[in-house]
Protein backbone atom coordinates (compact mmCIF):
# COMPACT_ATOMS: atom_id res chain seq x y z
CA UNK A 1 0.00 0.00 0.00
CA UNK A 2 1.47 3.37 -0.98
CA UNK A 3 0.85 6.15 1.39
CA UNK A 4 2.29 9.75 1.34
CA UNK A 5 2.30 12.28 3.78
CA UNK A 6 3.09 15.54 4.01
CA UNK A 7 4.87 17.86 6.97
CA UNK A 8 5.93 21.26 7.84
CA UNK A 9 5.04 24.80 9.36
CA UNK A 10 1.76 25.80 9.47
CA UNK A 11 2.33 29.56 9.81
CA UNK A 12 5.61 30.83 8.42
CA UNK A 13 6.07 34.36 8.19
CA UNK A 14 6.82 36.71 4.96
CA UNK A 15 10.34 36.51 3.81
CA UNK A 16 11.01 33.61 5.53
CA UNK A 17 11.93 30.29 4.00
CA UNK A 18 9.42 27.25 3.99
CA UNK A 19 10.64 23.85 4.74
CA UNK A 20 8.23 20.94 3.68
CA UNK A 21 9.40 16.53 4.08
CA UNK A 22 6.93 14.23 1.74
CA UNK A 23 7.43 11.25 4.10
CA UNK A 24 6.48 8.25 2.06
CA UNK A 25 5.76 4.37 1.93
CA UNK A 26 4.95 1.23 -0.37
CA UNK A 27 7.71 2.47 -2.70
CA UNK A 28 11.43 3.15 -3.44
CA UNK A 29 12.44 6.42 -5.04
CA UNK A 30 15.39 4.66 -6.36
CA UNK A 31 13.24 2.06 -8.43
CA UNK A 32 13.13 3.41 -12.54
CA UNK A 33 10.41 5.67 -13.86
CA UNK A 34 8.95 6.49 -10.33
CA UNK A 35 9.07 10.17 -9.48
CA UNK A 36 7.77 12.62 -6.53
CA UNK A 37 6.26 15.90 -6.79
CA UNK A 38 4.99 18.83 -4.96
CA UNK A 39 1.70 20.57 -6.42
CA UNK A 40 -0.10 23.64 -4.50
CA UNK A 41 -3.84 25.05 -4.00
CA UNK A 42 -4.32 28.51 -2.60
CA UNK A 43 -8.10 28.39 -0.81
CA UNK A 44 -10.91 28.43 -3.58
CA UNK A 45 -8.46 27.93 -6.05
CA UNK A 46 -6.73 25.99 -8.77
CA UNK A 47 -4.00 22.98 -8.81
CA UNK A 48 -0.61 24.11 -9.55
CA UNK A 49 2.03 21.76 -10.39
CA UNK A 50 5.69 22.91 -8.55
CA UNK A 51 8.64 20.75 -8.54
CA UNK A 52 9.08 16.70 -9.21
CA UNK A 53 12.35 14.68 -8.57
CA UNK A 54 12.76 10.90 -10.14
CA UNK A 55 14.69 8.08 -9.11
CA UNK A 56 17.67 9.02 -11.09
CA UNK A 57 17.67 12.23 -9.28
CA UNK A 58 16.78 14.47 -12.16
CA UNK A 59 14.32 17.63 -11.17
CA UNK A 60 12.33 20.02 -12.75
CA UNK A 61 10.73 23.18 -10.98
CA UNK A 62 7.91 25.21 -12.24
CA UNK A 63 9.12 27.97 -14.44
CA UNK A 64 6.84 30.77 -12.42
CA UNK A 65 8.94 29.89 -9.12
CA UNK A 66 11.93 28.72 -10.12
CA UNK A 67 14.71 29.97 -8.50
CA UNK A 68 13.10 29.67 -5.32
CA UNK A 69 12.00 26.40 -5.36
CA UNK A 70 14.53 23.54 -4.63
CA UNK A 71 13.92 19.73 -4.09
CA UNK A 72 16.09 16.86 -2.86
CA UNK A 73 15.34 13.30 -2.33
CA UNK A 74 16.37 10.90 0.55
CA UNK A 75 15.91 7.50 -0.59
CA UNK A 76 17.16 5.77 2.62
CA UNK A 77 14.68 7.86 4.76
CA UNK A 78 11.77 7.25 2.21
CA UNK A 79 11.68 11.09 2.28
CA UNK A 80 11.19 13.98 0.03
CA UNK A 81 12.17 17.86 0.92
CA UNK A 82 10.66 20.67 -0.73
CA UNK A 83 12.08 24.34 -0.19
CA UNK A 84 10.57 27.69 -0.95
CA UNK A 85 12.15 30.81 -0.39
CA UNK A 86 11.30 34.24 0.19
CA UNK A 87 7.40 33.16 1.54
CA UNK A 88 4.76 35.88 0.22
CA UNK A 89 1.01 35.67 1.78
CA UNK A 90 0.43 34.72 -2.11
CA UNK A 91 2.21 31.71 -1.47
CA UNK A 92 -0.91 30.41 1.03
CA UNK A 93 -2.66 27.26 0.65
CA UNK A 94 -2.45 23.69 0.66
CA UNK A 95 0.87 21.70 -0.96
CA UNK A 96 0.48 18.47 -1.42
CA UNK A 97 3.19 15.81 -2.28
CA UNK A 98 2.22 12.78 -5.07
CA UNK A 99 3.56 10.21 -6.38
CA UNK A 100 4.25 9.22 -10.17
CA UNK A 101 4.39 5.20 -10.39
CA UNK A 102 4.98 2.91 -13.90
CA UNK A 103 1.44 3.42 -14.30
CA UNK A 104 1.92 6.22 -16.44
CA UNK A 105 3.16 9.87 -16.67
CA UNK A 106 0.77 10.64 -13.77
CA UNK A 107 0.73 11.45 -10.17
CA UNK A 108 -1.18 8.94 -9.14
CA UNK A 109 -0.86 8.76 -5.69
CA UNK A 110 -1.13 12.22 -3.41
CA UNK A 111 -0.88 13.00 0.01
CA UNK A 112 -3.62 14.37 2.19
CA UNK A 113 -1.58 17.70 2.09
CA UNK A 114 -0.80 20.37 4.22
CA UNK A 115 -1.66 23.83 5.20
CA UNK A 116 0.47 26.93 5.16
CA UNK A 117 -0.19 29.95 5.82
CA UNK A 118 1.68 33.08 5.26
CA UNK A 119 1.36 36.04 7.51
CA UNK A 120 3.45 38.45 9.59
CA UNK B 1 1.13 28.86 -24.66
CA UNK B 2 1.20 25.84 -22.49
CA UNK B 3 -1.70 26.40 -20.59
CA UNK B 4 -4.87 24.41 -19.99
CA UNK B 5 -8.38 25.94 -20.68
CA UNK B 6 -11.76 24.43 -18.76
CA UNK B 7 -15.21 25.69 -18.45
CA UNK B 8 -15.46 26.78 -14.96
CA UNK B 9 -18.76 25.08 -13.91
CA UNK B 10 -20.99 22.27 -15.84
CA UNK B 11 -24.05 20.90 -14.87
CA UNK B 12 -25.75 17.82 -15.18
CA UNK B 13 -29.20 15.78 -14.14
CA UNK B 14 -28.81 12.75 -11.88
CA UNK B 15 -28.41 9.74 -14.81
CA UNK B 16 -27.53 11.56 -16.97
CA UNK B 17 -24.41 12.12 -19.50
CA UNK B 18 -21.93 14.72 -19.13
CA UNK B 19 -18.45 15.67 -20.85
CA UNK B 20 -16.10 17.91 -19.14
CA UNK B 21 -13.70 19.64 -21.92
CA UNK B 22 -10.09 20.72 -21.64
CA UNK B 23 -7.99 22.56 -24.22
CA UNK B 24 -4.55 23.05 -24.82
CA UNK B 25 -2.16 23.14 -27.82
CA UNK B 26 0.37 20.66 -25.33
CA UNK B 27 -2.97 18.18 -25.72
CA UNK B 28 -1.49 17.65 -29.81
CA UNK B 29 1.28 16.07 -28.31
CA UNK B 30 0.73 14.73 -24.65
CA UNK B 31 -2.09 12.87 -22.97
CA UNK B 32 -4.51 14.81 -20.66
CA UNK B 33 -5.16 12.86 -17.25
CA UNK B 34 -8.06 13.90 -15.21
CA UNK B 35 -8.73 14.76 -11.05
CA UNK B 36 -11.81 14.36 -9.11
CA UNK B 37 -11.57 16.76 -6.44
CA UNK B 38 -13.90 16.76 -3.23
CA UNK B 39 -13.71 19.86 -0.89
CA UNK B 40 -11.08 19.18 2.18
CA UNK B 41 -9.57 16.49 0.25
CA UNK B 42 -7.27 15.53 -2.28
CA UNK B 43 -7.67 15.32 -5.55
CA UNK B 44 -7.95 11.92 -6.73
CA UNK B 45 -7.08 9.92 -10.32
CA UNK B 46 -9.92 9.37 -12.35
CA UNK B 47 -8.69 8.94 -16.02
CA UNK B 48 -5.22 8.92 -17.21
CA UNK B 49 -3.06 8.40 -20.42
CA UNK B 50 -5.24 6.84 -23.37
CA UNK B 51 -8.49 6.74 -21.72
CA UNK B 52 -7.73 4.22 -18.91
CA UNK B 53 -8.87 4.02 -15.56
CA UNK B 54 -7.35 3.44 -12.33
CA UNK B 55 -8.35 0.59 -10.24
CA UNK B 56 -11.31 1.25 -8.48
CA UNK B 57 -12.68 3.83 -10.79
CA UNK B 58 -16.04 3.36 -11.91
CA UNK B 59 -16.50 2.86 -15.55
CA UNK B 60 -19.26 5.31 -16.29
CA UNK B 61 -15.99 7.53 -16.23
CA UNK B 62 -14.25 7.43 -19.62
CA UNK B 63 -11.88 9.66 -21.65
CA UNK B 64 -10.82 10.78 -25.38
CA UNK B 65 -8.82 12.87 -27.19
CA UNK B 66 -9.42 14.98 -30.39
CA UNK B 67 -6.59 17.14 -31.50
CA UNK B 68 -6.55 20.31 -29.27
CA UNK B 69 -9.09 18.91 -27.04
CA UNK B 70 -9.33 16.07 -24.07
CA UNK B 71 -12.58 15.54 -22.71
CA UNK B 72 -13.94 13.61 -19.09
CA UNK B 73 -16.96 11.98 -19.79
CA UNK B 74 -19.49 11.05 -16.83
CA UNK B 75 -22.13 8.65 -18.15
CA UNK B 76 -25.24 8.44 -15.55
CA UNK B 77 -23.93 10.74 -13.34
CA UNK B 78 -24.59 10.61 -9.67
CA UNK B 79 -24.95 12.50 -6.46
CA UNK B 80 -21.56 11.52 -5.03
CA UNK B 81 -20.12 12.37 -8.64
CA UNK B 82 -20.35 16.52 -7.73
CA UNK B 83 -16.58 17.85 -7.36
CA UNK B 84 -14.10 19.46 -9.43
CA UNK B 85 -12.68 18.73 -12.31
CA UNK B 86 -8.98 19.34 -12.92
CA UNK B 87 -7.02 17.91 -15.92
CA UNK B 88 -3.10 17.69 -16.27
CA UNK B 89 -0.69 17.48 -18.85
CA UNK B 90 3.33 18.58 -19.44
CA UNK B 91 3.41 21.71 -20.89
CA UNK B 92 5.56 22.67 -24.52
CA UNK B 93 9.15 21.36 -23.01
CA UNK B 94 7.28 17.76 -21.86
CA UNK B 95 9.81 18.77 -19.04
CA UNK B 96 6.77 20.54 -16.25
CA UNK B 97 3.29 19.91 -16.06
CA UNK B 98 0.34 22.37 -16.13
CA UNK B 99 -3.08 22.19 -14.64
CA UNK B 100 -6.17 23.21 -15.90
CA UNK B 101 -7.70 25.86 -13.80
CA UNK B 102 -10.96 23.44 -13.05
CA UNK B 103 -14.52 22.17 -13.39
CA UNK B 104 -16.78 22.28 -11.06
CA UNK B 105 -19.55 19.63 -11.70
CA UNK B 106 -22.95 19.95 -9.92
CA UNK B 107 -25.27 17.20 -10.08
CA UNK B 108 -28.99 18.62 -10.12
Amino acid sequence: QITLKESGPTLVKPTQTLTLTCTFSGFSLSSSGVAVGWIRQPPGKALEWLSVVYWDDDKAYSPSLEGRLTITKDTSRNQVVLTMTNMDPADTGTYFCAFRSTLGDVFDMWGQGTMVIVSS
Amino acid sequence: SSELTQDPSVSVALGQTVRITCQGDTLRTYYANWYQQKPGRAPVLVIYGKNKRPSGIPDRFSGSDSGHTASLTITGAQAEDEADYYCNSRDSSGKHWVFGRGTKLTVL
